[in-house]
């Protein structure tokens, strides 16, 4: 079947970085996505990666490796505004997407 | 980026009526737009995909009959929930995709509270 797995919740301290990580498994792949969803929103979108390596993106980086159907979300200089949840999604051959439950990232000052 | 309305935001309505969301590409045509449903501390969950001129289709377990998806135009796409109860309340999130296939990117609707008293 197809599967996201993420944590379901990290604190981290203001200022500090996060790694948020994700691993996959779906019927082909058409690239990850990260978004980002504040309470009582829709999400927004953060990231795409198709190809193995880190792309970044000012504050925010995303990382995939195919073969370990794995992928993270790395946050530098956290700002109180990053408390929010962070969803991962694969896009399956089908191109849907397959969705993770999020993490809750919360931030302390 | 590409800009996705919903319209209401929130929506208030008593059990047995039927509420319509409509959901708009405002700056790009989608030929194929998404409906979710988000139940609190919940991920998205697909409820049916929808392409301009086609019968949408649904996710297991969705119900057709009651959650009527029409996708007129390549910029409108509407969501029917009939006969609403109290567990039909949740956020309703639409998306749209540009292009066919290849093109990945999907852009989220700001969403519509759904309240079922």
């Amino acid at each position: 079947g197809q599967n996201i797995d993420q944590p379901t919740e990290m604190t981290a301290t203001e200022g500090a970085i996060v790694q948020i990580n994700c691993t996959y498994q779906t019927s082909g792949f058409n690239g990850l996505f990260w978004y980002q969803q504040h309470a009582g929103e829709a999400p927004t979108f953060l990231s795409y990666n198709v190809l193995d390596g880190l792309e970044e993106k000012g504050r925010f980086s995303s990382f995939l490796s195919r073969s370990k159907g794995y992928s993270y979300l790395l946050l530098k200089e956290l700002q109180m505004k990053d408390s929010a949840s962070y969803l991962c999604a694969a896009m399956d051959s089908n191109y849907q997407l397959i969705w993770g439950a999020g993490t809750k990232l919360i931030i302390k000052p | 980026g590409a800009v996705v309305s919903q319209h209401p935001s929130r929506v208030i309505c008593k059990s047995g009526t039927s509420v319509k969301i409509e959901c708009r590409s405002l700056d790009f045509q989608a030929t194929t737009m998404f409906w979710y449903r988000q139940f609190p501390k919940q991920s998205l969950m697909l409820m049916a995909t929808s392409n301009e001129g086609s019968k949408a289709t649904y996710e297991q377990g969705v119900e057709k009959d009651k959650f009527l998806i029409n996708h007129a135009s390549l910029t409108l796409s509407t969501l029917t929930v009939t006969s609403a109860h109290p567990e039909d309340s949740s956020f309703y999130i639409c998306s749209a995709k540009v292009g066919t296939g290849e093109s990945n990117e999907q852009f989220f609707g700001p969403g519509t509270r759904l309240t079922v008293l």
